[in-house]
């Protein structure tokens, strides 16, 4: 099976705070995507990556970085954490080459104070 | 400009009865369709997909239907059980574009006794 983990569940920070939201996955895949989930919005690709420190810009990156160093890990930076990024947020990994299943971590809920 | 709408929030159904879950789309070269499940404080997971050379996919209770010159999918379940209640997004693929998945907003599925 599939693991996608990801390194908090409920995350609290202050607003202008550096937030890292880390991503693990284990079946060698080759893209990695950050989402946000808010209600009535659905999901919202945010950044993603289909090689290594290679990334593209999905529909909403303003105040997003991101950062694949390594193959299996996916990072999502907020340079300075603002209330309005107070969100659900999901990374998943799909393994490319014509397959386009993504699978998803489990999520993390992070509230900016 | 939402391309992947789910116009339902919610639908409630009976227990043992046939529950559909439908999504329009606006952009003509999505060629791959998918739907998955979330449960509440879990990711995603992926349920069942279809090709647009296709109109009609199943998988055990979970058939899946195409038009594409009405743009329309729908996701029918039977028979509905109460482990089905969740929130079930459709999603949408243009299958030259390194895998992104466009997702809709979301429908949430209660089934009762």
């Amino acid at each position: 099976d599939v693991k996608v983990t990801q390194s908090s569940r409920y995350l609290v920070k202050r607003t202008g705070e550096k937030v890292f939201l880390e991503c693990v996955q284990d079946m060698d895949h080759e893209n990695m995507f950050w989402y946000r989930q808010d209600p009535g919005l659905g999901l919202r690709l945010i950044y993603f990556s289909y090689d290594v420190k290679m990334k593209e810009k999905g529909d909403i990156p303003e105040g997003y970085s991101v950062s694949r160093e390594k193959k299996e890990r996916f990072s999502l930076i907020l340079e300075s954490a603002s209330t309005n990024q107070t969100s659900m947020y999901l990374c998943a990994s799909s393994p490319g080459q014509g397959v386009y299943e993504q699978y998803f971590g489990p999520g993390t809920r992070l509230t900016v104070t | 400009d939402q391309q992947v709408k789910q116009n339902s929030p919610s639908l409630s159904v009976q227990e043992g009865r046939i529950s559909i879950l439908n999504c329009d789309y606006t952009n003509s070269m999505f060629d791959y369709f998918l739907w998955y499940k979330k449960y509440p404080a879990e990711g995603p997971t992926f349920l069942i997909s279809i090709s647009s050379i296709k109109d009609k996919n199943e998988d055990g209770r979970f058939t899946v239907f195409l038009n594409k010159s009405a743009k329309h999918l729908s996701l029918h379940i039977v028979p509905s059980q109460p482990g089905d209640s969740a929130v079930y997004f459709c999603a949408a693929s243009n299958t030259g574009t390194a895998s992104k998945l466009t997702f809709g907003t979301g429908t949430r599925l209660q089934v009762t006794l």
